[in-house]
């Protein structure tokens, strides 16, 4: 079983509506969530991160979490073209009785907002 | 402004050679990361720094080795032992090792 998992997509919504992004992961020491934003040939941004259970809310961008179900997702509102992009979920991994972390990230989901 | 800068932005490497790729941060971060990332994939660990004169091996640590000398700077030198050196290479810092990381734009590494 991969330690966290994507769905790579495409996720293909209509402008303005809601894409639901979805990651569950494997350790359950894990402890902070990361999305990152990644457009095509650049470096990954950081757009999110939570570290409770329940829903974290930022702008048109919502993240929640569920530690008992293992499973982080985000939401992002009224979808825009300019959100067409690959979204990577990272849980880190806590290492040496949790005295330091790894961040594990998923393969990412494609976004395709269509005009 | 506060950041990390990788440079070069692209690198080409011959057969048989060394090259290192420069990772430079002014956000006073003590932790420093090096991915790979290959397409279709996700980011792989090279290395890891927590401190200054402390690193990591990570997932794939094979063919690479980085010095942490001081806290701005965490280089990564791909060796000749690297056989499949083709990739996107990320850094990343943090303040701690369970904060968000924060990455730089990247150094494309090719075989010529």
């Amino acid at each position: 079983q991969k330690e966290v998992e994507q769905n790579s997509g495409p996720l293909s919504v209509p402008e303005g509506a809601i894409a639901s992004l979805n990651c569950t992961y494997s350790d359950r020491g894990s402890q902070s969530f990361f999305w990152y934003r990644q457009y095509s040939g650049k470096s990954p941004e950081l757009i999110m991160f939570i570290y409770s259970n329940g829903d974290k809310e930022d702008g048109r961008f919502t993240a929640q979490l569920n530690k008992a179900s293992q499973y982080v997702s985000l939401l992002i509102r009224d979808s825009q073209p300019s959100d067409s992009a690959t979204y990577l979920c990272a849980v880190n991994l806590p290492l040496y009785g949790g005295a330091t972390n790894k961040l594990i990230f998923g393969t990412g989901t494609l976004l395709a907002v269509q005009p | 402004d506060g950041g990390i800068t990788q440079s070069p932005k692209y690198l080409f490497r011959k057969e048989g050679q060394n090259v290192t790729l420069s990772c430079e941060q002014n956000l006073n971060h003590d932790a420093m990361y090096w991915y790979r990332q290959d397409p279709g994939q996700g980011l792989r660990l090279i290395y890891y720094s927590q401190i200054v004169n402390d690193f990591q091996k990570g997932d794939i640590a094979e063919g690479y080795s980085v010095s942490r000398e001081k806290k701005e700077s965490f280089p990564l030198t791909v060796t000749s032992a690297q056989k499949n050196p083709t990739a996107f290479y990320l850094c990343a810092s943090s303040m701690e090792s369970n904060q968000p990381q924060h990455f730089g734009d990247g150094t494309r590494l090719s075989i010529l």
